[in-house]
């Protein structure tokens, strides 16, 4: 059984522009949840993908958008990046959506928008 | 969007000792809260669990303490161990919901 893995691990970017980051969900898990975890900061939750639909959104603009896989696997984009999108951003996986399933998370991809 | 206030934000034990790291919640619909462990490079993994219909929950050299009246709820853990040096985040939500709220986290460090 493999974990959950993020990619790419480290990422620089510029202002302005556009950057996808990948999630390999566990075997079997049918939801994955994104979050940003700024430096000292505990994690933010951006928004959750149950059976390749999105099933409810933290306080994060529209420019951060995702898709979920028949594989399950998922996608975080944001478009326009800002400065302050720098930050480590983790994948969780679960078997299913409600937040008592446990949470198995990825190592995270850093972003650093300059 | 931070519901769950966390402290202290360092915590220094010596091998042996008790660590203690405590949170408060506002609202009062989360229940569900969880404490997870981070090591350097790596994410958060699940360390324990607490409903608010139990008081206190222990797994091993790790106890939750619920408070439900006065909205906070803490991790002890006994014997604390150089292997504990980590951060911790502990976490609220409805179980109905999707939405974890995480505490700002303690670097934990034991001295040897």
């Amino acid at each position: 059984e493999t974990g959950v893995t993020q990619s790419p691990t480290h990422l620089i970017k510029t202002r302005g522009q556009q950057v996808t980051l990948r999630c390999s969900s566990q075997s079997g898990h049918n939801t994955v949840s994104w979050y940003q975890q700024a430096l000292g900061q505990g994690p933010q939750f951006i928004f959750q993908y149950y059976r390749e639909e999105e099933n409810g959104r933290g306080n994060f603009p529209p420019r951060f958008s995702g898709l979920q896989f028949p594989n399950y696997s998922s996608e975080l984009n944001v478009n326009a990046l800002e400065l302050d999108d720098s930050a480590l951003y983790l994948c969780a996986s679960s078997l299913g959506a409600q937040p008592s399933y446990e949470q198995y998370f990825g190592p995270g991809t850093r972003l650093t928008v300059t | 969007q931070q519901q769950v206030k966390q402290s202290p934000q360092s915590l220094i034990v010596q091998k042996g000792g008790i660590s203690i790291i405590n949170c408060a919640y506002e609202n009062t619909a989360f229940d569900y809260f969880p404490w997870y462990q981070q090591f350097p490079g790596k994410g958060p993994a699940l360390l324990i669990a607490i409903r608010p219909d139990v008081s206190e929950k222990k797994e091993g050299r790790f106890t939750i303490s619920f408070n439900k009246s006065a909205k906070q709820f803490s991790l002890h853990i006994m014997d604390s161990q150089p292997g504990d040096s980590a951060t911790y985040f502990c976490a609220a939500s409805i179980s109905e919901g999707n939405d974890m709220r995480f505490g700002a986290g303690t670097r934990l460090t034991v001295k040897p």
